[in-house]
């Protein structure tokens, strides 16, 4: 694949339910990124992982968010106790080593509901 | 931290020029840039700029950068109706992106 994939593309869940959100990035990128993009915030920086170096988890707006990265490669980030704030367009990237120079490439997004 | 700025709206005939602006607030911002997001789809990275060089230019796409009033616009030459989008100015720190809120550019035939 040339690009970042996301998926599910999109996830309707209740309020309340635990969701899991796919990113696979560009082959052989070692730095991935999510962010989030919603009416009234806009776009934002959740988390950061860069090779095995400790994830920048600065951006995560709460302990009911989590993210991990196995093996170098593909990501998932997880909301629990999902609210109806949570619903936003959630936004994978990924550079090739996370140097400012190399330019971070986004997948499609996920667009999340919460009902 | 950072600030990034856009105005929300700009209008165009096609065939004018388009000139989308940027302002952000950290002076130690080395890596600035600009994505295009269409209807429905992802962002896409359009070009970025050195904070060592003033301006950068790659076919119909002119990006400038002033360091001292901390401002960048991206200039469409020859506007088509294809550039409607919501064009995103991106400062990086601390290795990920501070995003402006979008300008929705609307081109008219």
């Amino acid at each position: 694949g040339a690009g970042v994939s996301q998926s599910p593309s999109n996830k309707v869940t209740e309020k309340g339910k635990y969701v899991e959100l796919r990113c696979d990035p560009i082959s052989g990128h070692t730095a991935l990124y999510w962010y989030r993009q919603s009416l009234g915030q806009g776009l934002e920086f959740l988390i950061y992982f860069q090779g095995n170096s400790a994830p920048d988890k600065s951006g995560l707006p709460s302990d009911r968010f989590s993210a991990e990265r196995t093996g170098g490669s593909v990501s998932t980030l997880t909301i629990q106790r999902t609210q109806q704030e949570d619903s936003a367009v959630y936004l994978c990237a990924s550079s090739l080593t996370g140097a400012g120079a190399d330019a971070q490439y986004f997948g499609p997004g996920t667009r999340l509901t919460v009902t | 931290g950072e600030d990034v700025e856009q105005s929300l709206f700009l209008s165009v005939r096609e065939g004018d020029s388009s000139v989308i602006n940027c302002t952000y607030t950290d002076s130690s911002s080395t890596y600035l840039y600009w994505y295009k997001q269409e209807p429905g789809a992802g962002l896409q990275l359009l070009t970025y700029i050195f904070s060592n060089m003033d301006m950068k230019q790659d076919q119909r796409l002119t990006v400038l950068l002033n360091k001292k009033d901390k401002h960048l616009s991206l200039r469409i030459a020859d506007t088509q109706t294809g550039d409607s989008a919501i064009y995103f100015c991106a400062v990086l720190q601390g290795g990920k992106l501070i995003f402006g809120q979008g300008t929705e550019l609307s081109v008219k035939p």
